[in-house]
Formats: structure tokens, sequence, C-alpha cells
């Protein structure tokens, strides 16, 4: 059975840190670029951020380029997101994501507030 | 960034009627564009592929179309269970960009 279970999600100040995880069984985690989406309250998808296989190669939406860093743990099949100076607006449920096999967790949630 | 505009923002039907959603793209995509759906408290599921590519298990009443930069999803005849919110995602550029969404909602 595929499982995506996210974690690390909480209350956080503005200018806070957070690093989320999510681990993965049921798959050739290896093989495949892993993703990170988001959906504030209320809103839409929003794509964060992925990574290559190897973890090589990763890519940023420009609203978290500089703040936010994937990365990935392949001999734990763990995928990470380190989220740096958090603002009010990245208060948002957020998925790890299989794009290709359609594989998603059922998220953390990520509150930033004072 | 490639900008996914999705008209209508509402579209109100009864079961039975044919759903037609739109997905604009502000550069061409090529066919690397999906279609997902998304119920409350759900993740999204993924319906479309490659702009046309039913995914694994989605019913043959859902259909895509389209290319470059006009996309549309068509849902043949409405289930009770198709009542829900349609997001476009293009998969051709970074950073992979999703549409605001298309709420199907019951008439």
């Amino acid at each position: 059975e595929v499982q995506l279970l996210e974690s690390g999600g909480g209350l956080v100040q503005p200018g806070g840190s957070l690093r989320l995880s999510c681990a993965a069984s049921g798959f050739m985690f290896r093989s495949y670029y892993m993703y990170w989406v988001r959906q504030a309250p209320g809103k839409g998808l929003e794509w964060v951020s992925g990574i290559t296989e190897s973890g090589s190669s990763t890519y940023y939406a420009d609203s978290v380029k500089g703040r936010f860093t994937i990365s990935r743990d392949n001999s734990k099949n763990t995928l990470f997101l380190q989220m740096n100076t958090l603002r009010a607006d990245d208060t948002a449920l957020y998925y790890c994501a299989n794009i290709k096999l359609d594989y998603w967790g059922q998220g953390t949630q990520v509150t930033v507030s004072s | 960034e490639i900008v996914l505009t999705q008209s209508p923002a509402t579209l109100s039907l009864s079961p039975g009627e044919r759903a037609t959603l739109s997905c604009r793209a502000s550069q061409s995509v090529s066919s690397y564009l999906a279609w997902y759906q998304q119920k409350p408290g759900q993740a999204p599921r993924l319906l479309i592929y490659d702009a046309s590519n039913r995914a694994t298990g989605i019913p043959a009443r859902f259909s895509g179309s389209g290319s470059g930069t006009d996309f549309t999803l068509t849902i043949s005849s409405l289930e009770p269970e198709d009542f829900a919110v349609y997001y476009c995602q293009q998969r051709g550029n970074w950073p992979i960009t999703f549409g605001q969404g298309t709420r199907l909602e019951i008439k």
C-alpha cells in the first residue's frame, strides 16, 4: 500500500522556521521526482517545490524561493522541506506528492501567526 | 511563470447535464496539461494527464482536449459525486503552476 505521511507542521511566529518531513512507502521512492504543494484555507492549490530523483536539481515557486529548501534522503525514503523566514501568507496545508503516479499525502498544517 | 486561467469560476449544473470547463495558458504548454478533482477535506485526484489521457480508474465520462494554450475538460453526464472543485495544472515549464479552480456545484 502506498503511503505518504507528512509531519512537522505547527504554529510558528512570523520570521520563524519549520522543517516538514514526508515518509514514503509502497513505491520506489528513489525513482521519482517529488513535490510539495500547498493550499491556504479556502484557497486553491499552489505548487511550492520539486526535486529530481537523485536530489541534484531543485525547483521553487517564486513565492518561496530563497526561503524554502527541498531535499530528500533516498536511503530513508523521506522528503523534506526546510522553511525559513515564514510569513503569514505561508499559512496552508502542505501536501507531499508524487505527481507522476498521483500519490498524495493527507497534508500537514502550517500556521504562521503571532 | 506560466499563468493558467480557468473559466468559469463557478459552474452550476444538474446531474445528467454536460459540463465544460476551460483552462487557458499564458503561453504554450504543448500538451503538458493535467486536470485534478478535489473534494472537501481530500487531497486532489488526477483525472487527465497530457491534455487528453484519462488517469487510472477515471470513468469514461471525463475527457480532456486541447493543446498549446487552450484546454477543455468535459464531463459528459454529471453524476452526483462529480460536484467538486477542478484544477488544471501545467507541467511543461518550471515552475509548475495550477489554475485558480472551477467550482462545479449542483443547480
